[in-house]
């Protein structure tokens, strides 16, 4: 079957960092994207990687190593807007997104 | 419009009655989805369209039923309500033509069956 473990929920604190980890057992492997989720609201679009290594936009970094079926999504300078849900999806061999059930990142001042 | 709507935004409906969501995107992209997310539980797929006149079972088809009439429209019917039907419906689309398959979603349908 096809798996993607997140931690169900994580602290942290206002301007601190946070690393949330992503592992997944899927058929075939064509890219991961991390998707952010505020309470009530749609998922949104934060990365992609496809290749081993780390990408970086601004306060968010996320990376990914192919070999050992693991990504994760760094948060730097937290904000207390930085409050959500961080989703873990894959693409699998037949280009069909596999969906983790997302970590829900609380940050206290 | 700019980007994904869905309608209504909420909906309670009786166990046993008829229930379409409603999607439309004007970003012309070929591929829509519709998906329900449950507490605990990820998006799950219920049926999804790589192009208009196509449609495909997702993960949890059971229930559901879809039409791709034209590029932009996406009805998602429950033909028969029942309260396991209970969540939030999210409709997304991405045009599968270029880059990574980013899936663009609409803002949820919460639809409670009693």
């Amino acid at each position: 079957g096809q798996n993607i473990d997140q931690p169900t929920e994580m602290t942290a604190t206002e301007g601190a960092i946070v690393q949330i980890n992503c592992t997944y057992q899927t058929s075939g492997f064509n890219g991961l994207f991390w998707y952010q989720q505020h309470a009530g609201e749609a998922p949104t679009f934060l990365s992609y990687n496809v290749l081993d290594g780390l990408e970086e936009k601004g306060r968010f970094s996320s990376f990914l190593s192919r070999s050992k079926g693991y990504s994760y999504l760094l948060l730097k300078e937290l904000q207390m807007k930085d409050s959500a849900s961080y989703l873990c999806a894959v693409i699998d061999s037949n280009y069909q997104l596999i969906w983790g059930a997302g970590t829900k990142l609380i940050i206290k001042p | 419009i700019a980007g994904i709507t869905q309608a209504p935004t909420s909906q309670i409906l009786a166990a046993g009655r008829r229930m379409t969501l409603r999607c439309t995107q004007d970003m012309r992209h070929n591929a829509m989805y519709w998906y329900r997310q449950d507490l605990g539980l990820g998006l799950r797929l219920i049926h999804y369209s790589n192009t208009a006149g196509t449609t495909g079972k997702g993960e949890v088809p059971d229930g559901y039923s879809v039409s791709r009439a034209n590029t932009d429209d996406f009805p998602l019917t429950l033909a028969s309500a029942v309260p396991s039907q209970t969540s939030v419906y999210f409709c997304a689309s991405s045009d599968k033509k270029t880059g990574p398959n980013e899936q663009f979603f609409g803002p949820g349908t919460r639809l409670t069956v009693l």
